[in-house]
């Protein structure tokens, strides 16, 4: 296993259009998380999974976004009737339980809307 | 909520030079500071973990320090080399480990 796995690594769609981007963990790490990176900043928390239960989201999750994890492997983040807005770079991260566990981040989606 | 700060947003350093990165929060029941490296258009790096009951991680030339009383956190890096030119980010992690990250540092090391 080489680490967290992300896909496509880049998207360009035209606003309006729905897209998904999919993350494949760390195989024995439980917890995935997905985080929203834009220019110049760090990356803002979307939403949390512990297994398949997705256990936090955050307000930044408006209700275009939906994300799954099925059966508690990869997740799969959708945007639905994108917007110039939600151009950024997608990051997951996985990590094992614990509250002392170190997250590991793929190498991103870089989304841009059009 | 938390707020992290890290302060320069910019360092450029002669090559060989040690150098200090700076995090500040304001929350201090954070379970855990996390330094990350990020490179350009790339995902983050994880550099070092450091738990709230430590006060340090080392690794080779980095070592990263935890002060939770002060709500600080820094990164040393020894001996920089032109590779290290990055943008260095720091996190404190919740009991989930949902991680509110500073803006960066972006460092630059001139050979």
């Amino acid at each position: 296993d080489t680490g967290v796995s992300q896909n496509p690594r880049h998207k360009i769609t035209k606003r309006g259009q729905n897209v998904t981007f999919r993350c494949d963990p760390i195989s024995e790490h439980n917890r995935l998380y997905w985080y929203r990176q834009t220019l110049g900043q760090g990356p803002e928390f979307l939403t949390y999974f512990q297994n398949e239960a997705q256990l936090e989201k955050s307000r930044l999750l408006s209700d275009r976004f939906s994300a799954e994890r099925p059966k508690g492997s990869f997740s799969t983040l959708e945007i639905q009737r994108t917007e110039q807005g939600d151009s950024a770079m997608y990051l997951c991260a996985s990590s094992s339980q614990g509250v002392n566990t170190e997250a590991f981040f793929g190498q991103g989606t870089r989304l841009t809307v059009v | 909520k938390q707020e992290v700060t890290q302060i320069p947003a910019a360092l450029s350093v002669p090559e060989g030079e040690n150098l200090v990165l700076n995090c500040s929060f304001t929350d201090s029941a954070i379970y855990n500071l996390q330094w990350f490296r990020q490179d350009p258009g790339k995902g983050l790096t994880s550099l070092l973990l450091i738990q709230s009951s430590q006060r340090e991680q080392t690794s080779g030339r980095l070592n990263a320090s935890l002060d939770k009383s002060s709500g600080r956190s820094t990164l040393y890096i020894a001996a920089s080399q032109p590779g290290d030119s990055a943008t260095y980010l720091c996190a404190g992690g919740t009991g989930a480990n949902n991680l509110f990250f500073g803006t960066g540092t972006r460092l630059t090391v001139i050979p």
